[in-house]
């Protein structure tokens, strides 16, 4: 089955200790996406991969790092969390620009 | 540099009645457009999509939209809504990077 899959899907730390979601896709897709979710801001692209070894800041980068070493997999890492970070984060693969992108099933942290 | 504007936060409405949900965007290049629903709990899954040719395009659920380029918009429409479709609502821009708007929460009541 293709997909997105992301993991925890639940976390809550505390301020400081570094984290690192996992996204992974199985559908061979050239871009990747991670996305906060906040209420009333819709999502907010934190950083994108055009392909392996290609990433570039979103509008919302700071505090957030990522790393592109195979195709599949697209983690991001909080080297140190902050309250403010506190969100429902989405990984997303897609093809192309004119494709559709597919979501991964969100994790949703809390920084205490 | 682009950007979607989602000209209402919340759409409440009642079942069998029409619902529009609007969306404006803006971009120095050709942009293809998209529809998001996300039910509660749930991630993102595509509506319907905008690449090029007829500017009224159908979705699934019985959704369509129509891209107008004069006034730079992608309005979302269904004529009856159900129950069933309460969920929030993005309009999303892809240019050189997909931008999503705020979303509008569609609350459909019987």
């Amino acid at each position: 089955e293709a997909q997105v899959t992301q993991n925890p899907r639940y976390l809550i730390t505390v301020t400081g200790k570094k984290l690192t979601v996992t996204c992974s896709q199985n559908m061979n897709h050239e871009y990747m996406s991670w996305y906060r979710q906040d209420p009333g801001l819709g999502l907010r692209q934190i950083y994108y991969s055009m392909n392996v070894e290609v990433t570039d800041k979103g509008d919302v980068p700071e505090g957030y790092k990522v790393s592109r070493k195979e195709k599949r997999n697209f983690p991001l890492i909080l080297e140190s969390p902050s309250p403010n970070q506190t969100s429902l984060y989405f990984c997303a693969s897609r093809s192309g620009l004119a494709n559709e992108q597919f979501f991964g099933p969100g994790t949703r942290l809390t920084v205490l | 540099a682009q950007s979607v504007t989602q000209l209402d936060s919340q759409v409440p409405v009642f079942e069998e009645a029409p619902v529009e949900l609007r969306c404006n965007y803006s971009s120095s290049v050709s942009v293809y457009l998209f529809w998001y629903v996300q039910y509660p709990n749930q991630g993102l899954q595509l509506l319907l999509k905008y690449l090029s040719g007829s500017t009224l395009v159908k979705g699934i659920n019985g959704f369509e939209a129509e891209f107008n380029k004069s006034q730079t918009s992608f309005h979302l429409r269904k004529p009856s809504v159900h129950i069933s479709d309460t969920a929030e609502y993005f309009c999303a821009v892809s240019g050189d990077k997909l931008s999503f708007g705020a979303g509008t929460t569609v609350t459909v009541r019987a």
